[in-house]
């Protein structure tokens, strides 16, 4: 059975690199998109950023440009960093999987979730 | 409009059928993917492709779609499902997801 599980500082410090890895254990990352997903205490689902086994990225463009989207095969893992972060950016960070082998995409797999709290 | 409108909140009376509706222009051209989200809990797939489930889940929970609605459904409610429920769409003029407001459901 497929799962992931979300790694990486619960606290960071206004203006630094939140930075994050999730970690897919039971199965391969090849031929799947994966996905970064947050949500604000109280809040909704934002979509952050997507990328595929090979490298393709694809971006929420309300990040403006402060997200990066890493891959490595070899440790089944990928990775979210965004820079600048502000208090704005607390939120319960999920990594998903990208189905897309029905009629349209949708998140098939989802982490646990990691809370990231921006805080001096 | 790529937003989905969801209402905040739907109550109904265990063993009644509650009904979570997601709204946009033409929603009936693309294919609508259902989450339930349990308190501190990560989302969920119930139904994906407007009518589909994974496996798991039990067929009390539907889904339909029609002209500018997409619908879900969950029969014989029970006080298990009390959850927030988000519907999704996929941007294709964008490549991203798009996903509503979400609705907490609560069992009376």
């Amino acid at each position: 059975q497929v799962q992931l599980q979300e790694s990486g500082p619960g606290l960071v410090k206004p203006s630094e690199t939140l930075s994050l890895t999730c970690t897919v254990s039971g199965g391969s990352v090849s031929y799947y998109y994966w996905s970064w997903i947050r949500q604000p205490p109280g809040k909704g689902l934002e979509w952050l950023g997507s990328i595929y086994y090979s490298g393709n990225t694809n971006y929420n463009p309300s990040l403006k440009s402060r997200a990066t989207l890493s891959v490595d095969t070899s440790k089944k893992q990928f990775s979210l960093k965004l820079n600048s972060v502000t208090a704005a950016d607390t939120a319960v960070y999920y990594c998903a999987r990208l189905d897309s082998s029905s009629l349209d995409w949708h998140f098939d797999l989802w982490g646990r979730g990691t809370l990231v709290t921006v805080s001096s | 409009s790529s937003v989905l409108t969801q209402p905040p909140s739907v109550s109904v009376a265990p063993g009644q059928t509650a009904t979570i509706t997601c709204g946009r222009r033409k929603i009936g051209d693309k294919s609508v993917h259902w989450y339930q989200q349990m308190p501190g809990q990560a989302p969920v797939l119930v139904v994906y492709d407007d009518t589909d489930r994974p496996s798991g889940i039990p067929e009390r929970f539907s889904g339909s779609t029609s002209g500018n609605m997409a619908t879900l459904t969950i029969r014989r409610v029970e006080a298990g499902d009390e959850a927030d429920y988000y519907c999704q769409v996929w941007e294709r003029s964008s490549d991203h997801p798009v996903f509503g407001g979400g609705t907490k459901l609560t069992v009376l």
